[in-house]
């Protein structure tokens, strides 16, 4: 069974810091990854998605890398702002059965003090 | 456009009554799926359709939960005699394709937040 860890499960950071979010999987048999981000009483909105072939994707201040082979992604955050702050969800998608589903982490509240 | 939406965004009901929850997905999408969040986790994976079929129900988490998309558009997901446990908030996410379409990403509505007394 798939199971995805994200650490920290909180992080607090002063503006203007570039911070990393870690996700790790243990069944590497996916076919991408995906960074979400969900603030309060709204659902969650796509930030990022890896595919299984790619190392890495960008957009804007945001970079996720991907090493499926070691189970591993981070997303990483330059010159962090307030308005960054929120909570961070990593899902993957299998490649096997049932490939539609998404299994997420726990998260990551991030905290960007002005 | 207008994104994925649901209703109600929160819903208090006692133990014991039953609750419907709508989800309105983005026109002309295929997929739709219902995960459950609870406090502090990530969203769980609870049913699957494609088009009206309900092609994945395995997360659903007893015979008191049921979902349908009878025209292949709205969803309802109901649950019977509602639980504490079943206090969550539950997300309903669409996407264009079908199962096949992996590099198709899933689009989330708000939620519904339901709180079991």
């Amino acid at each position: 069974k798939q199971e995805v860890t994200q650490i920290p499960a909180a992080l607090s950071v002063p503006e203007g810091e570039n911070l990393v979010l870690n996700c790790s999987f243990t069944d590497s048999a996916i076919y991408n990854l995906q960074w979400f981000r969900q603030d309060p009483g709204k659902g969650l909105t796509s930030l990022l998605l890896i595919q299984s072939s790619q190392r890495e994707q960008t957009s804007g201040r945001l970079n996720a890398s991907l090493d499926k082979s070691s189970g591993r992604s981070t997303l990483y955050i330059a010159a962090s702002q307030p308005g960054d702050s929120a909570t961070y969800l990593c899902a993957v998608r299998h490649s096997g059965g049932s490939n539609y589903k998404l299994t997420f982490g726990k998260g990551t509240l991030l905290t960007v003090n002005p | 456009g207008a994104g994925v939406s649901q209703s109600p965004r929160y819903k208090v009901a006692k133990r014991g009554q039953d609750v419907a929850l709508r989800c309105d997905p983005i026109s002309g999408h295929v997929s739709l799926f219902w995960y459950q969040q609870a406090l502090g986790q990530g969203p769980e994976f609870l049913t699957y359709f494609q088009n009206e079929a309900q092609l994945d129900k395995s997360g659903l988490p007893s015979d008191r939960f049921f979902a349908e998309r009878p025209e292949g558009s709205v969803s309802t997901l109901k649950i019977q005699r509602t639980q504490q446990e079943d206090s969550a908030v539950y997300l309903c996410a669409s996407s264009p394709g079908t199962s096949s379409f992996y590099t198709d990403t899933q689009y989330f509505g708000p939620g519904t937040r339901l709180t079991v007394l």
